[in-house]
């Protein structure tokens, strides 16, 4: 397993400003998640992110609005740029950890940064 | 491609009866499975996972789920709610790509 760490835990911040997520894991890992959970819905992938290469965007979600940083196997952030009351969701970080023997993937997730825009 | 239904958004039991929250898959592979809890205010946390051994997962809080292909389902059952199993419950597969689809998410009331 993993445990992860974010900051903020929640934030409330006004229209136009941009926030900066930090998650920090407790073990080198090499795939790093970062999802959107908007009020009342399931989660949706925003971008993958793999230390020393460029993170990898979902389907409506570009650098510009959300870049990435990975500068190490324990470490990452998510900007949320020019924000708007769109944007108030519930931020998760998470991580990929290979099952021992059998080779299986399982995705750990971090306690969420809950922001809201006035 | 792959995705997952949870087949009720709201299921509500009266404490100590049995808890049955469905989930029905689509895959093209094998797929792994998940099931993860979400309590207020809190992050996701894993309750178990199905990746071909057993069909029969057991987990943590004494949920269990049981993998059947026939009927591509992963339902996820408890047999005696307590209080503290009131939370979201988010069913997940997973491809050989390790690719995670989420359900939309049902959320489980208990009753006293």
């Amino acid at each position: 397993s993993a445990v992860i760490s974010q900051k903020p835990s929640r934030d409330i911040c006004q229209r136009g400003t941009s926030l900066t997520i930090q998650c920090q894991v407790d073990s080198q890992v090499t795939m790093m998640f970062w999802y959107r959970q908007q009020p009342g819905q399931s989660l949706t992938l925003i971008a993958t992110a793999n230390q020393g290469s460029e993170a990898t965007y979902e389907s409506g979600f570009v650098i510009d609005k959300f870049p990435i940083s990975r500068p190490n196997l324990t470490f990452s952030t998510l900007t949320v740029s020019n924000m708007s009351p769109e944007d108030s969701s519930i931020y998760l970080c998470s991580v990929e950890v290979r099952d021992g023997d059998r080779a299986i993937d399982t995705q750990y997730f971090g306690p969420g940064t809950r922001l809201t825009v006035l | 491609a792959q995705s997952v239904t949870q087949l009720d958004s709201h299921v509500s039991v009266s404490e100590g009866t049995p808890v049955l929250l469905r989930c029905n898959y689509s895959s093209s592979y094998s797929p792994s499975l998940f099931w993860y809890v979400q309590h207020p205010n809190k992050g996701l946390q894993l309750l178990l996972k199905y990746t071909s051994a057993a069909t029969l997962v057991k987990g943590i809080n004494g949920f269990e789920a049981e993998f059947k292909k026939s009927e591509t389902s992963f339902h996820l059952t408890k047999p005696s709610a307590h209080m503290s199993d009131a939370a979201e419950y988010f069913c997940v597969v997973s491809d050989q790509n390790n690719d995670m689809r989420f359900g939309a998410g049902t959320r489980l009331t208990v009753k006293p």
